[in-house]
């Protein structure tokens, strides 16, 4: 049973530049939801996407954007990145259909802007 | 304020000590809690979560307080592995996200 899965695993990018992360959910789940973690803190909600929609957003400028696609794998896009988008990004996928409300987290895609 | 915060350590503590971490809440609202585990540059996972009558695991026993709005984890008996970043989740009724903690560092020492 393959569990939540995430690409590239580490990646570098310059300041302005725009980066796409990819994630695949646990087989059967249907939600996934993206989160930040930088250096020391516990993750930040950025948002979560159900039925190809964006159903909520945290608090991320609208450089953030994201895509589910039919067959509930999501992307995750940051354009005109900043040196402040240094983080860990964790994908995390539930199946909401059954009220299940444990996450889980892929391994994440560690980013460095330099 | 912060939404939801706990103190982040680090906790040292010896082979089959005892230690409690708390966590307290700001949003009364709140209505799911959970601790998860993350190792260090791993990924976090589900530890338990945690009901209004408490519930225990093992060694692990995690409590919730309402009226103070904070929630506990009591670790029995640590272990060398259970060395790690416990972070305090809380979700609220018609959202969607989760709400971590910056996480309390737990180093158990031999």
């Amino acid at each position: 049973d393959a569990g939540v899965t995430q690409s590239p695993t580490h990646l570098i990018k310059t300041r302005g530049q725009q980066v796409t992360l990819r994630c695949s959910p646990k087989s059967g789940h249907d939600t996934v939801s993206w989160y930040q973690q930088a250096l020391g803190q516990g993750p930040q909600f950025i948002f979560q996407y159900y039925e190809e929609e964006e159903r909520q957003r945290g608090n991320f400028p609208d450089r953030f954007s994201g895509h589910q696609f039919p067959n509930y794998s999501s992307e995750l896009n940051v354009n005109a990145l900043l040196l402040g988008d240094s983080a860990l990004y964790l994908c995390a996928s539930s199946h909401l259909r059954t009220g299940e409300r444990e996450l889980f987290f892929g391994e994440g895609s560690r980013l460095t802007v330099l | 304020r912060k939404e939801v915060e706990q103190d982040p350590g680090p906790f040292n503590v010896p082979e089959g000590a005892t230690v409690a971490f708390n966590c307290t809440y700001s949003n009364s609202a709140s209505q799911s809690f959970f601790w998860y585990r993350q190792d260090c540059r791993k990924e976090p996972k589900l530890l338990m979560s945690v009901y209004s009558s408490g519930n225990e695991d093992g060694r692990f026993t995690a409590q919730l307080n309402r009226a103070s709005q904070y929630i506990s984890l009591l670790i029995r008996d640590s272990k060398l592995s259970d060395s790690a970043t416990y972070l305090c989740v809380v979700t609220t009724s018609g959202t969607y996200k989760y709400i971590f903690g910056t996480g309390t560092r737990l180093k158990v020492l031999a």
